[in-house]
Formats: C-alpha cells, structure tokens, sequence
C-alpha cells in the first residue's frame, strides 16, 4: 500500500513565523502535491511537483512556496505565516502519468493554527 | 472556468435506504474523474477512476458511473460505516479540481 506521512497532525505557530510542513511518500512516486482544505471550499491546491526540484504554482500560491531536494520529500513553507492560513493541510503523491491519468494518494494532514 | 460541482452537500440515510451522490463538471477535454472518501481527521481515501463516457466501477455497495456532464455514486444498502464525506475530483490539466463534497450520515 502506498503511504504518504505528514510529520506533524497538529501544529500551532503565531503570525510572522517560517513555518514548516513536510511530507515524504514510501511508493518511489514522481509526482507530489500540497492542497489546504477548509469548509464550504473544498481542497485547493497549492504547489506541486512533477520530479526533484521541480515546481508548479496550483490555484493558490500565494504565501507559500516548496522545496523537493529529494524524490520522497515535498516540503510546503509558509513565509510568513498568517492567520488566514490557518486550514488543514494534505500532501498526495501519484506515479508518473504516461498515457492514463493515476489516483492520487494523501496523507492523513497537518490541522495548522496560526495564533 | 472548469468547474466541479456536488450535491447534496449532506444526506442522511436510513441503513438499507439506497440513494446516489452526484458530481457535475463543466470541462474542455476531460483527462479522468476520481471519487474518495475521507473520515473526520484522515485524509482521502481513493475509491474509483472513471476515464470515459459510459464506464461503470464498483466496490462492496458503492458503484460509480459517467457520464458527458456527471459522475453519479450510487450507495445500495448503506450501512452505517459507509457514514463519510464523499468527494469527487476531475483532471482537466496536469492537477486535480475538487468538489466540495457530499456528507453522508447512515443511521442504523
């Protein structure tokens, strides 16, 4: 089974902060996303990557940016962080596309609040 | 713009009441329709692939089907386990847009 594993399920840091999300996957996948979640608006995604240091804005970049030194790792880095970041935070992978277009696995989340 | 659309966004359920969740889309060259489930506090779980018009998935009593427009879940004889936030995404491009979900709550 493939396993993606978010270090943290709870984090609280204050407004201002660098803040750190990490996410590494077991299955060898090359293609790695971050998506924020919040009620009413569904997930929308941040960041991915398609190989090592490699990166693509999603629908809502802004605040944050990504770093993939290795294949298994995709780490999302809020700046600065704000208030209105507070959200819950899933990391997915899926295996190189080809021809067919291949699921997406998530990780459990990190719930972030941002006092 | 692509957009992906769920309803209803809750359903509450007798057990053995069988219902369907849809999922509508409005989409220039759509590259595959996924549906998950995700419990509170998890991550979503992968339940089908659907990549054309007509293609039929199932799994105990979930079966997923597509359409040009939709994709329907039709639940037979929930149980209260398959209580979940059910969502479906699309690939349009190079990544995933989500609906928001539908809620499902089966009571025994």
């Amino acid at each position: 089974d493939v396993k993606v594993t978010q270090s943290s399920r709870y984090l609280v840091k204050r407004t201002g902060e660098k803040v750190f999300l990490e996410c590494v996957q077991d299955m060898d996948h090359e293609n790695m996303f971050w998506y924020r979640q919040d009620p009413g608006l569904g997930l929308r995604l941040i960041y991915f990557s398609y190989d090592v240091k490699m990166k693509e804005k999603g629908d809502i970049p802004e605040g944050y940016s990504v770093s993939r030194e290795k294949k298994e790792r995709f780490s999302l880095i809020l700046e600065s962080a704000s208030t209105n970041q507070t959200s819950m935070y899933l990391c997915a992978s899926s295996p190189r596309q080809g021809s067919i277009n291949q699921p997406q696995h998530f990780g459990d989340g990190t719930r972030l609040s941002i006092l | 713009e692509d957009q992906v659309t769920q309803s209803p966004e809750a359903l509450r359920l007798q057990e053995g009441e069988s219902s369907s969740l849809n999922c509508s889309y409005t989409v220039s060259g759509l590259r595959g329709l996924f549906w998950y489930r995700q419990d509170p506090g998890k991550g979503p779980e992968f339940l089908f692939t659907l990549y054309s018009a007509g293609e039929e998935k199932e799994k105990e009593r979930l079966k997923a089907t597509l359409t040009k427009k939709e994709s329907f879940l039709h639940i037979t004889a929930p149980k209260p386990e398959d209580s979940a936030t059910y969502l479906c995404a699309v690939q349009f491009r190079r990544a995933l847009t989500f609906g928001s979900g539908t809620r499902l709550q089966v009571q025994p």
